[in-house]
């Protein structure tokens, strides 16, 4: 099983640009997730939706987007991308209900943007 | 809010050393307790979790850890290292809550001397 895919892996915008990181995962969970890494900070919770057709805001959702398109994927937009914006995004998923394991996150391989 | 940290950024040890990685959090109820380890270039993997039970918990690659509630603590033990080891080390804690969110700590980046 493929688990978490993720794509692009690696990206270069411009400032203003917009992108769309896509996230797809084959575990039929219900909870999936997005963080950004940066060097010193570990992870940081951007948006997550708990279940298909919920999202949320995590801790750092200023200028992006997200659309859980169905049960397995779930995108990350940026609509005008700033250089505060490169960095390392990673897609997780979680089964996401109340039994024991819901809250164990599988992760993507990454996806490492630059915003110049 | 739940916090976790790592104080320590950065450990060297020699192949064959034992080794701990140490893990404080904070946390308003009984917390979900994980370490992650991540290699370069790639995404997290999960070592292992606590939940609940027995406060020593074993998991992959020869790892363990203990849950101290008095000390809110979750530190990573492995009794000898290998240089396949070198990689970072996440300690996250979750919400019992469907939503499933973790908060992580900044990391521990492991090197193993030969």
């Amino acid at each position: 099983n493929a688990g978490v895919t993720q794509t692009p892996k690696f990206q270069v915008l411009k400032t203003g640009q917009s992108m769309t990181l896509q996230c797809a995962q084959d575990m039929n969970h219900n909870s999936m997730y997005w963080y950004r890494q940066d060097p010193g900070m570990g992870l940081r919770l951007i948006y997550y939706s708990a279940s298909e057709g919920t999202t949320d805001k995590g801790e750092v959702p200023n200028g992006y987007n997200v659309s859980r398109l169905n049960k397995r994927e779930f995108s990350l937009r940026l609509e005008s991308a700033a250089p505060s914006q490169t960095s390392v995004y990673f897609c997780a998923s979680s089964p996401g209900s109340r039994l024991k394991g819901a809250n164990v996150l599988t992760f993507g391989a990454g996806s490492r943007l630059t915003v110049l | 809010a739940q916090s976790v940290t790592q104080p320590d950024i950065h450990i060297t040890v020699s192949e064959g050393a034992s080794l701990e990685l140490r893990c404080n959090y904070s946390y308003g109820a009984t917390p979900y307790l994980f370490w992650y380890v991540q290699s370069p270039g790639q995404g997290l993997q999960l070592l292992l979790k606590y939940f609940s039970g027995d406060t020593l918990v074993q998991g992959i690659k020869g790892f363990e850890a203990e849950f101290k509630r008095s000390q809110s603590s979750f530190n990573l033990r492995k009794p000898s290292v290998h240089w396949s080891d070198a990689a970072e080390y996440f300690c996250a804690v979750g919400a019992r809550t469907n939503a499933g969110k973790s908060t992580f700590g900044d990391g521990t980046t492991l090197t193993v001397k030969p």
